[in-house]
């Protein structure tokens, strides 16, 4: 059975960083390409970042360009997203999803994670 | 960046109404343009990929069409557990973008 977690939000003061995980299950995780999309409560989705099954090609939403990051450690199926100089408007569930066709950047995704909050607040 | 305007932002209908929901995108994206559904507190489920192939397990009463830059997502009887929000895709660039969402709501 396919699954993938995320893990690691929280309450985090603004300017802080905080770093979200992703751990997949159940798919040959080093031949897809995963993706961060998030949304503020109560707000529609926003992509927020990519990154492809080699960390060849990552791309990431202008919202957060210069402040989080992407990676991906195919030993340990697993994706981050570090993130930097948080902002109240960071504020959202962060979601990690995995793409339904392997290795190629042009594949909807397939599988959801059910979520972490991130709260950015003093 | 490819922006995508989803129209209508809510809908309300009946069960058995058919429901046309459209996307635009500021350019060509053929075909790379899904369809997600989104129930609250929950994960978005994918639905439409490619513009028009639907995803398996879902039904046949969803279907989706359009090609350049104006996609439809059509419900052809609406039923109860249909009522959710909606939102369109593109995912023809690195930079995914998605529609506002389109919350169906019944009447």
């Amino acid at each position: 059975e396919v699954q993938v977690v995320e893990s690691g939000g929280g309450l985090v003061q603004p300017g802080r960083s905080l770093r979200l995980s992703c751990v997949a299950s159940g798919f040959t995780f080093d031949d897809y390409a995963m993706h961060w999309v998030r949304q503020a409560p109560g707000k529609g989705l926003e992509w927020v970042s990519s990154i492809s099954w080699n960390s060849g090609s990552i791309a990431y939403a202008d919202s957060v360009k210069g402040r989080f990051t992407i990676s991906r450690d195919n030993a340990k199926n697993s994706l981050y997203l570090q993130m930097n100089s948080l902002r109240a408007e960071d504020t959202a569930f962060y979601y990690c999803a995995k793409d339904t066709y392997s290795g190629t950047w042009y594949s909807a995704s397939d599988y959801w994670g059910q979520g972490t909050l991130v709260t950015v607040s003093s | 960046d490819i922006q995508m305007t989803q129209s209508p932002s809510t809908l309300s209908a009946s069960v058995g109404d058919r429901v046309t929901i459209t996307c635009r995108a500021s350019q060509s994206i053929s075909p790379w343009l899904a369809w997600y559904q989104q129930k609250p507190g929950k994960a978005p489920k994918l639905l439409i990929s490619q513009a028009s192939t639907l995803e398996s397990g879902v039904p046949s009463r969803f279907s989706g069409s359009g090609s350049g830059t104006d996609f439809t997502l059509t419900i052809s009887s609406l039923q109860p557990d249909d009522f959710a929000t909606y939102y369109c895709q593109q995912y023809s660039s690195y930079s995914r973008t998605f529609g506002q969402g389109t919350k169906v709501e019944i009447k």
